[in-house]
Formats: C-alpha cells, structure tokens, sequence
C-alpha cells in the first residue's frame, strides 16, 4: 500500500512538501516514484519521473526528492493553478501502485 | 511529440467485452513499457494492467486477473485491453500510459450497466 497525505492546505506563494510511504518499507530509487498531477476533467499530468526528473511542462517550483524513508514531491511559491489532486506511483517489479492521492488546495 | 490517443470506450452490459486501443506515436513504441490505468468517478488513478517491451512480461492488478488481456503490436505502434465479463465496478476512465517519464493519453470512457 503506498500512502499519502489525503489532503494539504498550502497558502498563495507558500511551501508546501507531499509525501509517499510504503506499508512494505522504505520507498527508494529503486522504486523509480512518479508524481503525477491531475486538474477537475482534466487527464493526468506526470511531473516528476525516476524520484527527481522533471518533464519540459514540470514548473521549476515543482521539485521531487527522498525524505526519510518516503518520496517527497515540494512545492516552492505555490500559485492558484497548483490547486490539483496529486498522486505518487511506485514500481513494484512490473506491477505499479498508486497511492491515493492527495487533495492539494492552495488559499 | 509524444501522442497516445485511446479508442473503444462506451457502454456495455455486466457479463459484456470491450476491447480498448491505444494508438501510440512521437516515440519509438517498441522501447517502452505500456500501462492501462483508470479511474472510476469520483476515486483515485488505478493501474490495471501492463506489458514490457516485446509483450513477454504482463501483469495484472487482482481484481482484473482472468476477465483482462493486454496485449501490444509493436508494428502497428498499439497498445490494447480486452476486457471480458465485465462489471459495474469497472465503469472507468481508462487511459494509456508510457512508462520512462509517464506520458498520458486522454482517456477512453467504459460504462458498464444494465
């Protein structure tokens, strides 16, 4: 099971930082994390691949790392825009897991 | 650019089949994984299912083993789901998605209903 923050309040400019654990243990490189954006009516939108690599769309306030034992997706100068479900993917040896996202809002 | 467009989608009844395609281009399809994922109204991305590079490895989640098939023709650069005795609980979005960097098609509605 992948975990994540069900829900995060981030002020306008503010920073905000999204988290991504695992019930079977650490979540690592290995497990090549995604971070994956997705707007109301909108497909979804990769942002971070591989832990920390951003697409050409990624906005540079958008950044992916480890922390701890999780994947962590931070949000430098959150804008309104940014208002969006967020939701980590990890590799499990072929199989892929979703977390369940977590409702980002942005006051 | 890298394009996936999904086709198949519509109403079915529960028992019923669908066969979704994803028409790949912009990349070189035969280097990639490929993934279904959907999302039911109102939940959370699903990934369903998946296929590595020349289709010998696939995988399933449990709740579609037996009822799903994927399947790829690296020449025709498509990607596809054959969904079998379907059920109200799979009345989905289902979209197609690259592995290595994630790109996303838009999306193909299945309705199942009777």
């Amino acid at each position: 099971v992948v975990t994540q923050e069900p829900s995060l309040t981030v002020s306008s400019g503010g920073t905000v930082t999204l988290t991504c654990g695992s019930s079977t243990g650490a979540v690592t490189r290995g497990l090549s994390p995604y971070w994956i954006q997705q707007k109301p009516g909108q497909a979804p939108r990769t942002l971070i691949y591989d832990t920390t690599n951003k697409h050409s769309w990624t906005p540079a306030r958008f950044s992916g790392s480890l922390l701890g034992d999780k994947a962590a997706l931070t949000l430098s100068g959150a804008q309104p825009e940014d208002e969006a479900a967020y939701y980590c993917m990890v590799s499990d040896s072929g199989p892929r897991v979703f977390g369940g996202g977590t409702k980002l809002t942005v006051l | 650019e890298v394009q996936m467009v999904e086709s198949g989608g519509g109403l079915v009844q529960p028992g019923g089949s669908l066969r979704l395609s994803c028409a790949a281009s912009g990349f070189t399809f035969s280097h990639y994984w490929m993934h279904w994922v959907r999302q039911a109204p109102g939940k959370g991305l699903e990934w369903v299912a998946n296929a590595n590079q020349d289709g010998s490895e696939k995988y399933y989640v449990d709740s579609v083993k037996g009822r799903f098939t994927v399947s790829r023709d690296n020449a025709k650069n498509s990607f596809y789901l054959q969904m079998d005795n379907l059920r109200g609980e799979d009345t989905a979005i289902y979209y197609c998605h690259r592995g290595g960097g994630g790109y996303w098609g838009q999306g193909t509605l299945v309705t199942v209903t009777s």
